[in-house]
Order: structure tokens, then sequence, then C-alpha cells
């Protein structure tokens, strides 16, 4: 059974860092494309950030080039999110995604985490 | 920038048909944009619905199509129930680095 777990988040203060971790099981990590989406407190979804299999890729969505960096270890399984002078917009509950191999629609979701900036 | 486009709001009574829509503020919605559809419960993650225009996800029931209807992706429910009522969001895909463009949902009502 494919399974996304985030964890990470919490409240920090504007202008902190926040590290988030998805740890994937039930398939093979290293084989898929992987995203963040994330939702701001009664929102719609927004794509933020996504590596390919081996890290050699990333993108970003605009908002979040140069504070935002995505990054995997495929020997743990595991997607990253580093998160540095946040700011009160980004406040939203973050959902690491899995990517359909060979299409890029979102397949599998984990569960998300929360992610609140303000003093 | 792009604006991908939904409906905010639908009302379908059980058992009926309802079709939702995703569109562009400026251009088409073609199958190049690998159009996808997500049901959102509150306080749940999203699940695939329909990916790349008309493919339903596994276990996703049949009365849930995909497909474009003119210049827009369109998300069809058949024989509307109520555990059908949700946000339902749509996404195209713009192409590496520019990625994924999500609408702004439809809050579907079942009554």
């Amino acid at each position: 059974e494919v399974q996304l777990v985030e964890s990470g988040g919490g409240l920090v203060q504007p202008g902190g860092s926040l590290r988030l971790s998805c740890a994937a099981s039930g398939f093979t990590f290293s084989s898929y494309w992987m995203s963040w989406v994330r939702q701001a407190p009664g929102k719609g979804l927004e794509w933020v950030a996504n590596i390919k299999q081996d890290g050699s890729e990333k993108y970003y969505v605009d908002s979040v080039k140069g504070r935002f960096t995505i990054s995997r270890d495929n020997a743990k399984n595991s997607l990253y999110l580093q998160m540095n002078s946040l700011r009160a917009e980004d406040t939203a509950v973050y959902y690491c995604a899995r990517h359909y191999q060979l299409l890029p629609d979102f397949d599998y979701w984990g569960q998300g985490t929360l992610v609140t900036v303000s003093s | 920038q792009t604006v991908v486009t939904q409906e905010p709001s639908f009302s379908v009574s059980p058992g009926g048909t309802v079709t939702l829509t995703c569109g562009l503020s400026s251009g088409s919605v073609s199958t190049s944009y690998y159009p996808s559809w997500y049901q959102q419960t509150p306080g749940q993650a999203p699940r695939t619905l329909i990916y790349s225009t008309n493919t339903r996800s596994s276990g996703v029931p049949d009365r849930f199509s995909g497909s474009i209807l003119g210049n827009k992706a369109a998300l069809t429910i058949t024989g509307a129930q109520a555990d059908d009522e949700s946000d339902y969001y749509c996404v195209l895909y713009m192409g590496s680095g520019i990625a994924w463009v999500f609408g702004g949902g439809t809050k579907l009502t079942v009554l």
C-alpha cells in the first residue's frame, strides 16, 4: 500500500525556517517524481515545488523561489522541503504528492502537515 | 499570469448529473495540459479522481468521467450521491518550469 506521511510542521515566526519531511513507503520511491502542494486555510490548492527521481531537476512556484528548497534522499525514501524566510502567506497545510510514472499528474497524496507563520 | 477557472459552486439533486468545468483565462484547454481532477472533503487530503483528461484513478466509480467540452476540461458526475458533496479541484500542467496551476475549486452541494 502506498503511504506518504508528512511531518515537521508547526508554529514559526515570520522570517524563520522550517524543514518538512515526507516518508514514503509501499512503492519504489526512487522511480517517481514528487511534489509539495499547499493549501492555505479556507483556500484552494497551490503547487509549490517538485523534484525528479534522481534530484537532478527541481522546479518551484515563483512565490517561493529563493526561499524554499526541495530535496530527496532515495536511500531513506524521504522527500524534504526546507523553508526559509517564512512569511505569513506561507501559512498552509503542506501535502506531499507522488506523480504517476510517465505522466505529470498527481496520484497519491499524504495527509498533510500544518505550517503556521505568526508572531 | 495563467489563471485556471472553475465554477465557485454548483448544486445537484441526488441521482442527478452535473458537469463541472475547468478553463483558462486566455486560451483553450486541451489534452496537452493533462487536465486532472481531485476531490476533497473538509479536513481531508485530496483524492485523485481523473487524470490525463479522462482516465479514472484506481477505485473511482465509473459515474465520474472526464472530458474536453469545447474549450474546457470537464468533470461529469452521473447519478450524484450524498457523499459526492465535496470540493473539486482541477489542475493543468503548463510544462516543466511553470508546472502545475490549480483552479480555485468548485464546492458541490448535493441536495
